[in-house]
């Protein structure tokens, strides 16, 4: 079946803009996470979502970052006057239940702020 | 606080060679453990996991792992590593605080010569 999906692949904005990073989870899987991965690093979570409710945004670096899931399934990363500390791939991962159970990454967008 | 610490930035080991990637952990409770793997332009993918049980974990592509609680590590072995396993490995442990967030280690990069 489809696994995750995100779009666009690759972002070039310039310092000061918005950009909104979509995520299409695997169909039915109730959890979603957002990762963040500058150059040479390992994910660092910044969010987590539950249907459409966002339990844990604790890693979210400033207010500048919004995420929301209006219908539990679709995500979406926003980062508002982009700064060039942003760039990094983000990752979304999806996974089936509550509990604990085997995340599923996408392909990640790759932002880069000039 | 809770981390992820794997030692080495970069290992090399010859085509048909044994293979020992070390994984530390800092956490207070029993973590939930994970190994993934990262090809260039690829998204994240899970080798194997430990929730509980018994603490030798095997998982695909001939990887297995052992957790220790004594030494809080979670080590990925191989024995006998092919040229299409060198990619960044990294470790992984998640919270059980609800939300499961997950921390990553900085990875190991594999290279695997011929």
């Amino acid at each position: 079946g489809a696994g995750v999906s995100q779009s666009p692949r690759y972002k070039v904005a310039k310092r000061g803009q918005d950009v909104a990073l979509r995520c299409d989870p695997i169909s039915g899987h109730v959890s979603l996470f957002w990762y963040q991965q500058a150059l040479g690093q390992g994910p660092e979570f910044l969010t987590y979502f539950q249907n459409e409710a966002q339990l844990d945004k604790s890693g979210l670096p400033s207010d500048r970052f919004f995420a929301e899931r209006p219908e539990g399934s679709v995500s979406t990363l926003k980062i508002q006057r982009t700064q060039q500390e942003d760039s990094a791939v983000y990752l979304c991962a999806s996974s089936l239940a509550t509990k604990q159970e085997t995340q599923y990454f996408g392909p990640g967008t790759r932002l880069l702020v000039l | 606080a809770q981390s992820v610490t794997q030692p080495d930035i970069h290992i090399t080991v010859s085509e048909g060679a044994s293979l020992e990637l070390r994984c530390n952990y800092s956490y207070g409770a029993t973590p939930y453990l994970f190994w993934y793997v990262q090809s260039p332009g690829q998204g994240l993918q899970l080798l194997l996991k430990y929730f509980s049980g018994d603490t030798l974990v095997q998982g695909i592509k001939g990887f297995e792992a052992e957790f220790k609680r004594s030494q809080s590590s979670f080590n990925l072995r191989k024995p006998s590593v092919h040229w299409s396993d060198a990619a960044e490995y990294f470790c992984a442990v998640a919270l059980n605080t609800g939300g499961f967030k997950t921390i990553f280690g900085a990875g190991t990069r594999l290279f695997v010569k011929a």
